[in-house]
C-alpha cells in the first residue's frame, strides 16, 4: 500500500473553505484515493473516493492532479461539527480489503 | 440508513481474562473487519474475513486473537489472555464487497484491562 503523507493538524474558521492536502508518491497506477472522517470516540466514515481528475458528492470535493502523486480534499464551508481528523488511504480497488489508516489530519474549526 | 452495531460499548476486564467483542455487520454485506485504536494513535488493521474464513490479518493478530461469524448476523472477535496493551478503542467494519472502498464502521467497543 502506498504510503501517505498529510499535516498534522490545521485550523480553519466556520464558513471558510478548507483543503487537505495529501502526498502518496509512490501510487500505483491501479491504487484508488479515499478519505474517511473520524470523530471523537467513534468509527471512522467514508467521505469520497477518487482516481482522477475530480469527484464531488454532498458532503466534499476531491481532487487529484494528473500525476496522481498528491490528492485535496476540499470542504466547502465548514461548520464546527466539523472538527474531526480526516485521513486519506491509497491502495487497490479490486483487493481493498485491508485499509491502512495513517496518522491523519485534525482539523480544528473555530467559531 | 444501515449501520454496523457493537456491543458493549465499553467492556473493563481483568489480565489474563478471555473476552469476547461482538458485532453486527450491515446484512447484505459480505467484508468484515476488524480494527483497533489504542488512545490517541493510529487505526490499525486486525483481521478481515470473508466466506466463513480470514483473508488477511496483521502481525498484531497473533494466536491470542480469533474471530468467528457463529451464525448469519454476527461476527465476533475473541481475545483469549488479555493483557494490559490490550486496552484499546475495537472497531468492527463490513463493506459489501472489495471493489468498493467504502466501508461502513461501528461506533466501537472501548475494551480496559486492568
Amino acid at each position: 500500500l502506498a504510503k501517505t503523507t498529510q499535516p498534522i493538524s490545521m485550523d480553519s474558521y466556520e464558513g471558510q473553505e478548507v483543503n487537505i492536502t495529501c502526498s502518496h508518491n509512490n501510487i500505483a497506477t491501479n491504487d484508488y484515493i479515499t478519505w474517511y472522517q473520524q470523530f471523537p470516540s467513534q468509527g471512522p466514515r467514508f467521505i469520497i473516493q477518487g482516481y482522477k481528475t475530480k469527484v464531488t458528492n454532498e458532503v466534499a470535493s476531491l481532487f487529484i492532479p494528473a500525476d496522481r502523486k498528491s490528492s485535496t480534499l476540499s470542504l466547502p464551508r465548514v461548520s464546527l461539527s466539523d472538527t474531526a481528523v480526516y485521513y486519506c488511504l491509497v491502495g487497490p480497488l479490486y483487493n481493498f480489503n485491508k485499509f491502512y489508516f495513517g496518522s491523519g489530519t485534525k482539523l480544528n474549526v473555530k467559531p | 440508513e444501515p449501520e454496523v452495531t457493537q456491543t458493549p460499548s465499553h467492556q473493563v476486564t481483568q489480565m489474563g481474562q478471555e473476552v469476547i467483542l461482538r458485532c453486527v455487520p450491515i446484512s447484505n454485506h459480505l467484508y468484515f473487519y476488524w480494527y483497533r485504536q489504542i488512545l490517541g494513535q493510529k487505526v490499525e488493521f486486525l483481521v478481515s474475513f470473508y466466506n466463513n474464513e480470514i483473508s488477511e490479518k496483521s502481525e498484531i493478530f497473533d494466536d491470542q486473537f480469533s474471530v468467528e461469524r457463529p451464525d448469519g448476523s454476527n461476527f465476533t472477535l475473541k481475545i483469549r489472555s488479555t493483557k494490559l496493551e490490550d486496552s484499546a478503542m475495537y472497531f468492527c467494519a463490513s463493506s459489501e464487497d472489495t471493489s468498493n472502498t467504502e466501508a461502513f464502521f461501528g461506533q466501537g467497543t472501548r475494551l480496559t484491562v486492568v
